[in-house]
């Protein structure tokens, strides 16, 4: 699976979007970009993925860039409870499952 | 109701012992995981089971023995635990047959081996 690149942290302040950043420069066509989260003391939570199209769910949106090699997650109107370690992982589709965690982004929500 | 189940959600032991993990799935999946998260907050998956059949195996110690009775169970075996495996562990399961969809996350068992 493709390396990626995330910054430590960052900071928003509530009601504001949240766009954290991720570099997988070196992905594969058949690899999926993956974003989890981990609020403290819990397990990873699934937030979004997508392969080349930008995508949007109830949580938040997804962009990545044409040639692949970055993407977005866009928290649109981040809360308090949105604090949380958010994991950028890119793997090849299939049934082999195995998500490979970097250090991720701990985004810290400001009142 | 809880999809995926953890028990004990703490763990305190002794070095020497042996301690099991019980993680219990009720979403229908037919694959779930074993994941560590050390001190240093990095998550590594440990095993992975389809069909109660082993599929991923990271280079754990022997002394890790996952055991799947049925789809919906993996427990984690853990025979003379030594200070190293304090750790939080975390159960997850997924579809096989859905490759791109999530996988869902116990909220982990705190394993504090003194």
């Amino acid at each position: 699976d493709a390396k990626t690149t995330q910054p430590p942290s960052m900071d928003c302040a509530e009601g504001r979007a949240a766009n954290l950043p991720c570099n997988h420069s070196t992905i594969s066509g058949n690899e999926y970009v993956y974003w989890y989260r981990q609020i403290h003391s819990q397990g990873p939570q699934y937030i979004i993925h997508g392969l080349k199209n930008n995508e949007t769910n109830e949580m938040a949106s997804l962009i990545i860039t044409e040639d692949r090699k970055s993407s977005t997650l866009i928290l649109p109107h981040a809360t308090l409870r949105d604090t949380a370690v958010y994991y950028c992982i890119v793997r090849v589709g299939g049934s082999n499952y195995k998500l490979t965690f970097g250090k991720g982004t701990l985004l810290t929500v400001n009142p | 109701d809880t999809a995926v189940s953890q028990t004990p959600k703490y763990l305190v032991t002794q070095m020497g012992n042996d301690k099991s993990i019980k993680c219990e799935q009720n979403l229908g999946h037919d694959t779930m995981y074993w994941y560590k998260q050390d001190s240093k907050k990095f998550l590594k998956i440990m095993f992975s089971y389809n069909n109660k059949e082993l599929i991923i195996n990271e280079t754990v110690p022997n002394r890790f023995s996952p055991k799947s009775p049925d789809k919906a169970h993996l427990n984690l075996h853990i025979n003379s635990l030594e200070l190293g495996d304090s750790a939080v562990y975390f159960c997850a399961s997924s579809h096989s047959d859905r490759g791109n969809t999530e996988a869902f996350f116990g909220q982990g068992t705190r394993l504090t081996v003194v």
